[in-house]
Formats: C-alpha cells, structure tokens, sequence
C-alpha cells in the first residue's frame, strides 16, 4: 500500500530535550516536505526538498532542522524545543509530477512542556 | 509573505444545500490544489487545478480556478453528511520549487 508513515504519532516532551520525529514514503518521490498545523493558522511549511541533499527553507524554518540522506526518509530534528513548538505535524511526498500533488502523513502531535 | 484567504471560516448547512468556498490571493499560483482533512487524519486531495479558467468536477463538487491563477472555488451542490470535513487550498507558489501555501480551512458541517 503507497503510504507516507510518520512516527511518532503523539509525543510529550519537556523544554530543550532533543527529538526528531521521523517520516517515510514507499512511493519513490523525489519531493517531501514537513507542515505544522495550528488552530487558525492552517497548515505551514516548514521545510522541503526537492532529492536526496536538496533541502530548503518554507515558511517557518526557525527551531526546526531536516536532513534527507536517502529518497525515502525525511526526518524532522527539534534541537532544542519550546512550548511555541506544540503543534501537530505533518510530513508529505510528491511525484512531482501533474503539478506536485501531495500525499501526507497521519500527522504527529507535539507538546512541549 | 504570501498569503492564501479562505471563506467561509465555519459553514453549518443543511443536507441537500448548495455551497461555495473560497479562496483568494494576491499572489499568482502556478496551481492550486483542494484538499479535506478528517479528525485525526492528514489532508487528502481532491484536486489540482492548473490552467487559469480551469474548471474540474468531481462528483457534486465544481473546482474553478481563477483567469488571473490568483483565485480559486469549490462548490458542492446537493451537500450529504459525508462531505463534512475541513476543507483546504494550497497553492504552489513557484514553478521549479515544492514552496506551498495553505489557506486556513474551511470548516464544514452538514447536518441531516
């Protein structure tokens, strides 16, 4: 089944504790990108990219890093999170083609206390 | 910053009204997609629009996008219990890049 897995799907952590939240697709795509979603403010990029080593800034990159060292995974590193972090997360691929149609996760819900 | 308008916020209709959403910008899109997400999911797409004056139905739903790629809509007629959700458009900001807007959402209820 083509799909885009996220893990973990709920995770509580404390200020400045280190984590990642890993994302994977079986689809082959050369594009992924990280959303967080936020009552009110509807889903924002945070980072994308484009093939493996290519990655780029979206709309709020700040706190936030992302490595792709293989097409398949695209891990979301916090360094150091705040509670402006509690969000819910969502990670998707695309082809590409027809215009970069996008296939998301199931999302991760983060709190930061 | 770009920014993508959606309207209505929140719509609660009866079963078997028509309705439209919006979704306006400032900014030209190189396409536009619609998507629904359910609780506890993330969204799944509807469909992508590319060509300014492009119009794609599926099913009761009516996609348009705007001559300019500036704007987009999405009626659905005869609305069903089924089609409540939250609906979303997002738009690809520049050709070349995966950069994306997210308008935010339209919160659909249909009530039997």
């Amino acid at each position: 089944e083509a799909q885009v897995t996220q893990n973990p799907r709920y995770l509580i952590t404390v200020t400045g504790k280190k984590l990642t939240v890993t994302c994977s697709q079986n689809m082959n795509h050369e594009y992924m990108s990280w959303y967080r979603q936020d009552p009110g403010l509807g889903l924002r990029q945070i980072y994308y990219s484009m093939n493996v080593e290519v990655t780029d800034k979206g709309d709020v990159p700040e706190g936030y890093k992302v490595s792709r060292k293989e097409k398949r995974n695209f891990p979301l590193i916090l360094e150091s999170p705040s509670p402006n972090q509690t969000s819910l997360y969502f990670c998707a691929s695309s082809s590409g083609a027809i215009s970069y149609e996008q296939y998301f996760g199931p999302g991760t819900r983060l709190t930061v206390t | 910053t770009q920014l993508l308008e959606q309207s209505p916020q929140f719509l609660s209709i009866q079963e078997g009204e028509n309705l439209t959403v919006y979704c306006n910008s400032s900014s030209v899109f190189s396409s536009l997609q619609w998507y629904r997400q359910e609780p506890g999911e993330g969204p799944v797409l509807l469909v992508t629009v590319v060509t300014g004056g492009e119009v794609k139905k599926l099913k009761r739903l009516t996609f348009q996008f705007g001559d300019a790629r500036k704007d987009s809509s999405l009626h659905i007629t005869a609305a069903q219990p089924g089609d409540t959700g939250l609906y979303l458009c997002a738009g690809h900001t520049t050709s070349g890049t995966y950069k994306y807007i997210f308008g935010t959402g339209t919160r659909l209820k249909v009530l039997a």
